[in-house]
């Protein structure tokens, strides 16, 4: 089944060590989207990929980066996380063009826990 | 805005009866709008859509009710099943900003 995949599940990390987290799709979408989302909030947007052109949020701090190396694949580099940043992570993908939007697909998020 | 609610909205209904979740969105501009489910420890799911140019649309088992003239968004959900419960969120987009708003969401609770 094509699908939003990513990993790990569960990430547990060091005050200030730095973090990966991936996301990978098999629908080919040409949109990928970065949430945080922290206990009993919506979904919070950092950055999205429109192909290969990087959309930062305002708000979203320096501390938080991306990568996307090809259409399949989107990382989230956290690089000194701090006890904040301690969330759910989502990865979302959509198929946009500039004339017609559709819905977003979710994969099933990274818990982290920094330490 | 900021979303900072620590509390969901909590709707409780008994097994078998109908659910409506509401929601106010922001932007007059918006002209596309989804619900989301949202199941403990998942990421949210795709449960129906509607585009400004309609004010009704309906799926199985679910309706999205959309009022432009008060900004006003509603998902009623038939014969509400315990698997139904979860946190539905809606959210608004504004055609080519690719950038999903979403409200606060509501929690539904199902009685057996």
């Amino acid at each position: 089944d094509a699908m939003v995949i990513q990993n790990p599940r569960y990430q547990v990390t060091q005050f200030g060590k730095p973090v990966t987290l991936s996301c990978s799709q098999t629908l080919n979408h040409n949109v990928m989207y970065w949430y945080q989302q922290k206990s009993s909030q919506a979904p919070k947007l950092l950055f999205h990929y429109y192909d290969k052109d990087f959309n930062n949020e305002a708000d979203t701090p320096d501390n938080f980066q991306s990568r996307r190396p090809n259409t399949s694949f989107c990382f989230l580099d956290i690089r000194s996380p701090g006890l904040g940043d301690a969330a759910m992570y989502l990865c979302a993908t959509s198929r946009d063009s500039r004339w017609q939007t559709y819905e977003q697909y979710f994969g099933p998020g990274t818990r982290l826990t920094v330490t | 805005g900021e979303n900072v609610g620590l509390h969901l909205p909590t709707l409780s209904v008994q097994e078998g009866d109908n659910s409506i979740i509401n929601c106010a969105y922001s932007n007059s501009a918006s002209d596309y709008f989804i619900w989301y489910k949202q199941e403990s420890g998942k990421g949210p799911q795709f449960i129906i859509d509607i585009r400004s140019n309609m004010d009704k649309r309906q799926g199985q088992r679910v309706t999205v009710l959309l009022n432009k003239t008060v900004k006003h968004l509603s998902l009623q959900i038939a014969a509400t099943q315990p698997g139904d419960s979860a946190v539905y969120f809606c959210a608004e987009l504004l055609q080519g900003a690719q950038k999903l708003v979403f409200g606060q969401g509501t929690r539904l609770t199902i009685n057996p």
